[in-house]
C-alpha cells in the first residue's frame, strides 16, 4: 500500500509557466517532507523540503506547499525552464521512523522551449 | 568531494551467475540505503542500513543480499541472478535521525539475460 502517492506520471509545461507537481501521503506520522529532482542517467538530488510546523517553504523559483488536514503537499516552480525537465519524486519520513524516507513513483515533467 | 559511489555503473549478465554492485560514501553517514528503479513504479527501497552490522530489509527484498561490514561500504549481492532483477539500481547514504537529505550514487543499470 502506497504511503505517499503521485498521482500524475507526467506533467507537460510551457517554457515561463508555473509547474504544480502534486503529491499525497496517507501515513500521520508523517513530518518532514523532501522532493528530489532525477535527471537521466544520474541519480536522485535533493531539491527543497519542508517541516510539517510550515505550509511553505521557497528557495528561489522552487516553493513546496503543505497542506496538513488534507495529506497534500505540492511543488510549485515558477517560471518553469526547459532545464527543469526531470523526474521529480515526493518523499515523506517522520522523527519515529528516524527520518528514513518513503517515495512517491515520481512525476516527469517536461517543460517545452 | 562528498559523494556516493557505485560500481559497476552498467553491467550485463547471465542468469545465476552472483554478482555484487559496490557502493562506497565518504561522508561518514550512518545511514545507507538500496533503491531499485522501474518504470512506473519509481524508487522502491531493497534494504537499509543504520549503522555498521545492521541491517534490514526493504519494501523489495527478495534475491538480495547486502552486508555492512564497515562504515563506508555497502555492497548489493544478487546471488542467482535473475531477468525480473534488470533494473537501474541507485545507493544512497545519509547521517540517521536527522532530517539530512539522502545522497545518491549515479547509478547502476544491471541487465540480466
Amino acid at each position: 500500500d502506497q504511503q505517499v502517492k503521485q498521482n500524475s506520471p507526467s506533467l507537460s509545461v510551457q517554457e515561463g509557466r508555473i509547474s504544480i507537481l502534486n503529491c499525497d501521503y496517507t501515513n500521520s506520522m508523517f513530518d518532514y517532507f523532501l522532493w528530489y529532482k532525477k535527471y537521466p542517467a544520474e541519480g536522485p538530488t535533493f531539491l527543497i523540503s519542508i517541516s510539517s510546523i510550515k505550509d511553505k517553504n521557497e528557495d528561489g523559483r522552487f516553493t513546496v506547499f503543505l497542506n496538513k488536514s488534507a495529506k497534500h503537499l505540492s511543488l510549485h516552480i515558477v517560471p518553469s525552464q526547459p532545464g527543469d525537465s526531470a523526474v521529480y519524486f515526493c518523499a515523506a519520513s517522520s522523527s519515529g521512523g528516524s527520518y528514513i524516507p518513503t517515495f512517491g513513483r515520481g512525476t516527469s515533467l517536461i517543460v517545452h522551449p | 568531494e562528498a559523494q556516493v559511489t557505485q560500481n559497476p555503473r552498467y553491467l550485463i549478465t547471465v542468469t545465476g551467475k552472483k554478482l555484487t554492485v559496490t557502493c562506497s560514501q565518504n561522508m561518514n553517514h550512518e545511514y545507507m540505503s538500496w533503491y531499485r528503479q522501474d518504470p512506473g513504479l519509481g524508487l522502491r527501497q531493497i534494504y537499509y542500513s543504520m549503522n555498521v552490522e545492521v541491517t534490514d530489509k526493504g519494501d523489495v527484498p527478495e534475491g538480495y543480499k547486502v552486508s555492512r561490514k564497515e562504515k563506508r561500504n555497502f555492497p548489493l549481492i544478487l546471488e542467482s541472478p535473475s531477468p525480473n532483477q534488470t533494473s537501474l539500481y541507485f545507493c544512497a547514504s545519509s547521517f540517521l535521525n536527522s532530517r539530512a537529505e539522502l545522497f545518491f550514487g549515479e547509478g547502476s543499470r544491471l541487465t540480466v539475460l
